[in-house]
């Protein structure tokens, strides 16, 4: 069984331009969830998808936003980066309310 | 969520059994106990997880106090490649808003000669 992927691995961006992540969950699972991880920070609840729909929402700016595909992938959108949110982002999915599996993010370094 | 207390750092020799000990004193009757480890730059990785007794799997055992207010990790052989940064994470899965995981600072494993 496919875990969940995630890409690009690796991404360089400039301070004030756009990014999108992607996200495939394991097959058969329908939620995602978006984590941010920090250089040496722990890991921070980004967005919650569930069947299409956005559940829950961690304390972040707006310029923070995803959205879920019917196929159960989903992008996470940052805009007007800041050097701060260079971090690796992380995706995980899960079967319902079942265990989330992680994959193993995306490095994204904003200069 | 409830949440959880667990030492910064811990070592272990090879070879030996790896306790590690995590309190979750407030936790509510419909939350769950789970276990991630994190190796450098890689997601969390899932290891096992309980609501009151105890559980085995191939990677590890969990053992839950009977009060259920605190748990212990238990890899049996530790080897090298068992160095990590070890989640202990309680959730609460009957909500929607609950149905994420909240991690904290972990414990730091390492697993030495």
């Amino acid at each position: 069984e496919a875990g969940v992927t995630q890409s690009p691995t690796h991404l360089i961006k400039t301070r004030g331009q756009q990014v999108t992540l992607r996200c495939s969950p394991i097959s058969g699972h329908t939620s995602v969830y978006w984590y941010q991880q920090a250089l040496g920070l722990g890991l921070q609840f980004l967005l919650w998808y569930d069947e299409g729909e956005e559940r829950n929402r961690g304390n972040f700016p707006p310029r923070f936003s995803g959205r879920q595909f019917p196929n159960y992938s989903s992008e996470l959108n940052v805009n007007a980066l800041e050097l701060e949110d260079s971090a690796l982002y992380l995706c995980a999915s899960s079967r319902g309310r079942g265990t989330l599996h992680f994959g193993n993010g995306t490095r994204l370094t904003v200069t | 969520d409830a949440k959880t207390t667990q030492p910064p750092s811990m070592d272990c020799a090879e070879g030996r059994a790896a306790n590690l000990p995590c309190n979750h004193s407030t936790i509510s009757g419909n939350e769950y106990v789970y276990w991630y480890r994190q190796i450098h730059s890689q997601g969390p990785q899932y290891i096992i997880h309980g609501l009151k007794n105890n559980e085995t799997n191939e990677m590890a055992s969990l053992i839950i106090t009977e009060d259920r207010k605190s748990s212990t990790l238990i890899l049996p052989h530790a080897t090298l490649r068992d160095t990590a940064v070890y989640y202990c994470i309680v959730r609460g899965i009957n909500t929607g808003t609950a149905s994420k995981l909240t991690f904290g600072t972990g414990t730091r494993l390492q697993v030495t000669l």
